[in-house]
């Protein structure tokens, strides 16, 4: 069974470009969330999506945005980058979180460096 | 606003040695996950713990969820070189939306 799927692995882009990160999660799993982790202040929840609908959102501006497929598969984009964006942006799949036992998927990630 | 205090954010033991990490909130979670990450690599679970007092045991490591559900321990016995790495607590907060509240983080060095 495959595992998450997120490409590319590596990104360089330039202040003020936008980028788009996508995760194709696990197989049945149909919620896909995604975290910004910096060696400041850790993993941070960026968004959630189920069934193509965000149902929850972090404490992030909004040049942070996504979407989810029928397929479940999902994007992310940051419009206007700044440096501070650099961070490694991981994605994490859930076959249908409800209730007590929630365990979430990690993808490898896609490390961005904005110059 | 959610936290997790992770203690203590690094270790550097010698092969063999026992450690155990802490992972404190001020928080009710429902369930807390513990993952281990590697340099560049995104984290892998270790466990899930969801009722308070449980106890789960995984070969060399025990987790342990407290009572109140608010704290968890992890305690390795006999560390390994392997099991060097970044370990993290993750709260889940509850039914109908997905969102993990991660702590910073302990960076464990273990030296053979």
């Amino acid at each position: 069974k495959a595992g998450v799927t997120q490409t590319p692995r590596y990104l360089i882009k330039t202040r003020g470009q936008q980028v788009t990160l996508s995760c194709s999660p696990i197989s049945g799993h149909r919620s896909v969330s995604w975290y910004q982790q910096t060696p400041g202040q850790g993993l941070q929840f960026l968004f959630e999506y189920f069934s193509e609908t965000q149902r929850n959102k972090g404490n992030f501006p909004g040049r942070f945005s996504g979407r989810q497929f029928s397929n479940s598969r999902s994007e992310m984009n940051v419009s206007t980058l700044e440096l501070g964006d650099s961070a490694l942006y991981l994605c994490a799949s859930s076959l249908n979180p409800t209730g007590l036992n929630t365990e979430a998927f990690f993808g490898q990630g896609t490390r961005l460096t904005v110059v | 606003t959610q936290l997790l205090e992770q203690s203590p954010q690094f270790l550097s033991i010698q092969e063999g040695e026992n450690l155990t990490v802490y992972c404190n909130s001020s928080s009710v979670f429902s369930s807390l996950q513990w993952y281990r990450q590697e340099p560049g690599e995104g984290p892998v679970l270790l466990v899930t713990v969801v009722t308070g007092g449980e106890v789960k045991k995984l070969k060399r490591l025990t987790f342990q969820f407290g009572d109140a559900r608010k704290d968890s321990s992890l305690h390795i016995t006999a560390a390994q070189p392997g099991d060097t790495g970044l370990y993290l607590c993750a709260g889940a907060s509850g039914a109908g939306s997905y969102q993990l509240t991660f702590g910073k983080g302990t960076k464990l060095s273990v030296i053979p």
